[in-house]
């Protein structure tokens, strides 16, 4: 199974509104609902961001959202801020049973 | 308050074995998915592997990556899960993290994170 696509490097200056992009296939994205987001600051465990292609756990800004066209999912992060600077990373579950995540994006706030 | 608390890390030589232990407090644990995520040095996360509930059957699934080498386990009466890693190579260098997966949020999301414990296979 291979990784899910995301972009290397986003940025973006306070204030605005960044996406990142998850592209997968019809065996993964594509085919279930079942894509989740999550956001890694350095040297912590990643916090789960969004669940379910679009839904916010409790506690999680609405400035994050989510959402799925075909094989491609996306955050996107609006109101950017110097906190949300870190790692993010898309999974899917997979046609096999499995979970596959995305390489991971570093997001910059200029 | 919901806790995951890795153990087991350490240095280990190429071929070799290790076993992690996930502890975990605060919440229904027999009733939980469970799954270990690792991450090498510097680099992304990667599913590693999952076992089902006993009432889902129990079973488990494996990252072709380790199929054949790692074996997850769970103990519900010591609210523990367990990564028996065998075959030990220098691509298994990481952090090993264990999370929750769907216990609060949907199925297939990892919603509870232990800290992580660091695994380094080298000679």
């Amino acid at each position: 199974q291979s990784a899910l696509t995301q972009p290397a490097s986003v940025s973006g200056s306070p204030g605005q509104s960044i996406t990142i992009s998850c592209t997968g296939t019809s065996s993964d994205v594509g085919g279930y609902n079942y894509v989740s987001w999550y956001q890694q600051h350095p040297g912590k465990a990643p916090k789960l961001m969004i669940y379910a292609v679009s839904n916010r756990p409790s506690g999680v800004s609405n400035r994050f959202s989510g959402s799925k066209s075909g094989n491609t999912a996306s955050l996107t992060i609006s109101g950017l801020q110097a906190e949300d600077e870190a790692d993010y990373y898309c999974t899917s579950y997979t046609f096999s049973g499995r979970v596959v995540f995305g390489g991971g994006t570093d997001v910059t706030v200029l | 308050e919901v806790q995951l608390v890795e153990s087991g890390g350490g240095l280990v030589k190429p071929g070799g074995s290790l076993r992690l232990s996930c502890a975990a407090s605060g919440l229904t644990f027999s009733d939980a998915w469970m799954s270990w995520v690792r991450q090498a040095p510097g680099k992304g996360l990667e599913w590693v592997g999952r076992i089902k509930r006993k009432t889902d059957g129990g079973t488990t699934d494996y990252a072709a990556a380790v199929t054949g080498r790692f074996t997850i386990s769970r103990d519900d009466s010591k609210n523990t899960l367990y990564l028996q890693m065998n075959s030990l190579e220098t691509e298994d260098t990481g952090v090993y993290f264990c999370a929750t997966e769907g216990h609060s949020y949907g199925h297939h999301s990892f919603d509870i994170w232990g800290q992580g414990t660091m695994v380094t296979v080298s000679a």
